[in-house]
Formats: structure tokens, sequence, C-alpha cells
């Protein structure tokens, strides 16, 4: 299956900053998606990105799919922005399994 | 608006004790997915459901079984708890259809098997 490579692995920021992660996939995939898990465990999809630019808010991803990669940015970063986000995707099929990276903790401090 | 609910939200176990872990979506979703969450491995797939009746097991499978007997619910079993099943569940679901397959997940369960 597809390996997921997610940096970086842990970020601290002050609070207004901007910032930049990452999300390597070993081979080409489908349905990439970022997601949000705020401090209490909850999971919340913020982007469906297969290719090109979106931006909702302060986020914005973008995904180069050709070379197998996508990155998150979070301008004027806020301390609700704290969490771990998470890159998925999947290697095709019609079962839909998607294959998570190991994360990038973000600590937003005032 | 509940989206996907998952019961019970917290639950400790003794080795060897069985129990179920309940998925309820209400969008009429096709695809159900059952993940764990464990500290630095990020989440990876137990089983899944691609339609009501149908499951396949997924990356972690061992361990656990699940059924689809409706669409809305998707059941997780441990029939012999072990300590390495600790683990935060969580439970997603999608509509399956291209090309939009967003996953929606619930709050996730929370086990602890001492």
């Amino acid at each position: 299956g597809i390996q997921v490579e997610q940096s970086p692995p842990d970020l601290i920021l002050q609070e207004g900053a901007n910032s930049t992660l990452r999300c390597n996939f070993s081979d080409s995939v489908n349905n990439l998606q970022w997601f949000h898990q705020n401090p209490w465990g909850q999971l919340i999809n913020l982007f469906y990105i297969p290719s090109g630019t979106k931006q909702n808010g302060r986020l914005s991803a973008t995904t180069v799919a050709t070379e197998r990669y996508s990155l998150l940015y979070i301008s004027s970063s806020q301390t609700t922005d704290s969490g771990v986000y998470f890159c998925a995707g999947d290697s095709g099929g019609s079962n839909y399994k998607l294959t998570f990276g190991k994360g990038t903790l973000l600590t937003v401090n005032p | 608006n509940a989206g996907v609910t998952q019961t019970p939200k917290f639950r400790v176990l003794k080795t060897g004790q069985s129990m179920t872990l309940l998925c309820a979506q209400d969008m009429n979703h096709e695809y159900m997915y059952w993940y764990r969450q464990d500290p630095g491995m990020g989440l990876r797939l137990i089983h899944y459901s691609v339609g009501e009746g149908t499951t396949a097991k997924g990356e972690v499978p061992d361990g656990y079984n699940v059924s689809r007997l409706k669409k809305q619910n998707f059941l997780l079993g441990l029939e012999s708890a072990a300590p390495s099943q600790t683990s935060v569940y969580f439970c997603a679901s999608s509509t399956g259809y291209p090309p939009k397959n967003i996953q929606y997940f619930g709050a996730g369960t929370r086990l602890s098997v001492l």
C-alpha cells in the first residue's frame, strides 16, 4: 500500500504566525483529504483536495498530484488551531480505504 | 444533525472480556469504516464495509469482528479483549460515490483493557 509521510511532526507557533504543513505520498493517490483533530479528539475534515488549490478562511491547501505531495497553509494562526493535522489518501479502487499519515502536532501559544 | 454517533464514549475492560462498539450514521452513507488510533501511529483501518451486509478486512483486523446488518449501523466486536487493544476507536462513513468521497468521523471511543 501507499506510504504517507507528514512533516514536521511537531510545530510550535506564536499566535498570529503562519505555517506550512507538508504531506508526501509514496505513490499516486486519490481522494486526498486533510483532517484536523482538536485537543478533545474530534476529527474534522478540512479539505477534500485531490489536485489544485482550495481556500477556506485562514486555511488553504494545495495538492500537486504529479509530484505526489500536498501542502496545508495556516495563516494568522489562533490558539484554536492547535491540535493534530492529518493527511490521508487512497490508492484507487472502489473501497476508498484511506491511509493516514502520522500527523503534525501543532501548538499555538497566546 | 447527528452525523456519525459512537457508543460508548469510554469503556474499561478486563483481559478476556468481550464488548461491542456501535457506530450509527444518519447520512444514508454506503461506506463505513472502523479505525484505531494509537499514540504516534496515526489512524489505522481495522475493518470496513461498502454496503449493507458486506464487510472486509483492513490493515489491522486481528482480534476484531464486524457486522453491518443495517445500512446505518456498523458494529465492532472484541471477543476476548487484550491489553494491546487499548486504544481510541473511530468510526467513519462516506458516500462511496466519486468524485467527492469525504469521510466523516464519530467522536471516538476510548477503550482501556487491563
